[in-house]
């Protein structure tokens, strides 16, 4: 079974501080994990994958196979980075993603 | 940029009632999924489907809910006979393969309302 866990519900921090949105994960095969993001009113919208080790909006996200971990992190959070973000887990066989519980960002003035 | 697209944006149905849920996924994309979200829980995997049949399917999905590519463009979820609990948010996703390199794109959603 895979399972993703983002333990925070919500997380509030001013403009210009740094941002880190946990996510863990449990699943016996090779994991590949996103985060999506939801802004408000608006649908789901992939942000950033673990396999193209990118930076999206200054938004990065490390793998750590020890910790079953993959972090999502931003040195200075900017108002408009306020949303909903999701990590997934996609299995081996690419036809099923395991969503965690969301985490709300708000990024105070 | 093209988008999945999900028709209506509401649906309020009677307990007992059929509803079928409408999908147009990018036109170019093979994999079609649908995902659901209960107000204030998590977004839950109900359904990957390719080439004409189901690819995987969660324990949610069971006898009451079908999926059908009715013809080259649309993609429809099933509720046979609604239970109040099927009220949530219904989430069409679609994707060009099932590599990671190439995620799923979501659509809107359908927010189910069952009275």
């Amino acid at each position: 079974a895979q399972r993703v866990t983002q333990p925070e519900k919500l997380l509030s921090v001013f403009k210009g501080a740094p941002v880190e949105l946990k996510c863990n994960y449990s699943y016996s095969g090779s994991p590949e994990l996103f985060w999506y993001v939801q802004y408000s009113r608006q649908r789901l919208q992939l942000l950033l994958r673990h396999i193209s080790r990118e930076s999206i909006k200054g938004f990065t996200a490390d793998l750590n196979k020890g910790e079953t971990s993959f972090h999502l992190k931003k040195p200075f959070a900017q108002e408009e980075d306020s949303a909903m973000y999701y990590c997934a887990l996609l299995n081996n066989a690419g036809n099923m993603l395991t969503f965690g519980g969301g985490t709300r960002l708000m990024v105070k003035p | 940029e093209p988008e999945v697209t999900q028709t209506p944006s509401h649906q309020v149905t009677q307990m007992g009632q059929e509803v079928i849920l409408r999908c147009v996924p990018i036109s170019n994309h093979l994999y079609f999924y649908w995902y659901r979200q209960i107000l204030g829980q998590k977004v839950e995997f109900l359904v990957s489907f390719y080439n004409n049949e189901i690819s995987e399917k969660s324990e949610i999905f069971d006898d009451q809910f079908s999926v059908e590519r009715p013809d080259g463009s649309n993609f429809t979820l099933k509720i046979r006979s609604t239970k109040l609990e099927d009220s949530a948010m219904y989430f069409c996703a679609s994707s060009p393969t099932g590599a990671p390199t190439q995620p799923q794109h979501f659509g809107d959603g359908t927010r189910l309302s069952i009275l």
